[in-house]
């Protein structure tokens, strides 16, 4: 099982909006609406802020956002803060009681 | 509040295994499965497998097969992984966390990690 493929980076100024890219297969990511992700920064374990492609867990800013079209799942993050930067991973379900994630982003806010 | 807290940091030689814990708390452990992630330094992220603790059923990826065991002690809300035959290539944070949703599709809350190192 691959990783979903992931950009290494993505950067915004504060206030502004950065996006990244998850992309998978009709196997993993397109088939199935089970797309997660994490929030995790350095030497701290991952936190939970998308689930099901596009909901947020109770305490998550709205800022964070998630979509899903084909094989490809994104994370919006609006008005970007400097508390966002951080390493972004996605998830999937792969079939079979499986999982794959993402090579992960590193969100730099300049 | 839900809680996982994992074992300390383990060293080890290569051919050796490691067990590594999860004591859970502030939820009902038998109606969750929890998984394990791990993490190689400056790598990302890894899934390894899960385990229901209701009845002990267990599904690893291809790559552990073999060489995975997780376990439960519903007495003690506790989960384990171990990991056999470790070589360098198994230097890595190894994170447990609480499988959640109706279709068992994401990960919250995580444990804080544990360290494994692999030399010789």
């Amino acid at each position: 099982q691959s990783a979903l493929t992931q950009p290494p980076s993505a950067s915004g100024s504060p206030g502004q909006s950065v996006s990244i890219s998850c992309t998978g297969t009709s196997s993993d990511l397109g088939g199935y609406n089970y797309v997660s992700w994490y929030q995790q920064h350095p030497g701290k374990a991952p936190k939970l802020i998308i689930y099901e492609v596009s909901k947020r867990p109770s305490g998550v800013p709205d800022r964070f956002s998630g979509s899903k079209s084909g094989n490809t799942a994104s994370l919006t993050v609006s008005g970007l803060q400097t508390e966002d930067e951080a390493d972004y991973y996605c998830c999937s379900y792969a079939g079979s009681n499986k999982y794959v994630f993402g090579s992960g982003t590193k969100v730099t806010v300049l | 509040q839900v809680q996982l807290v994992q074992s300390g940091t383990e060293v080890r030689k290569p051919g050796a295994s490691v067990k590594v814990s999860c004591k859970t708390s502030g939820y009902t452990f038998i109606n969750y499965v929890v998984t394990w992630v791990r993490q190689a330094p400056g790598q990302g992220l890894e899934w390894m497998g899960w385990i229901s603790a209701y009845n002990g059923n267990t599904n690893y990826a291809q790559k552990f097969q073999g060489r995975v065991t997780m376990t439960t002690d519903t007495s003690t809300t506790t989960a384990y992984m171990e990991l056999r035959s470790l070589t360098s290539d198994d230097t890595a944070i190894y994170y447990c966390a609480r499988v959640d949703g109706y279709n068992l599709d994401w990960f919250d809350p995580w444990g804080q990690g544990t360290l494994v190192t692999v030399s010789s």
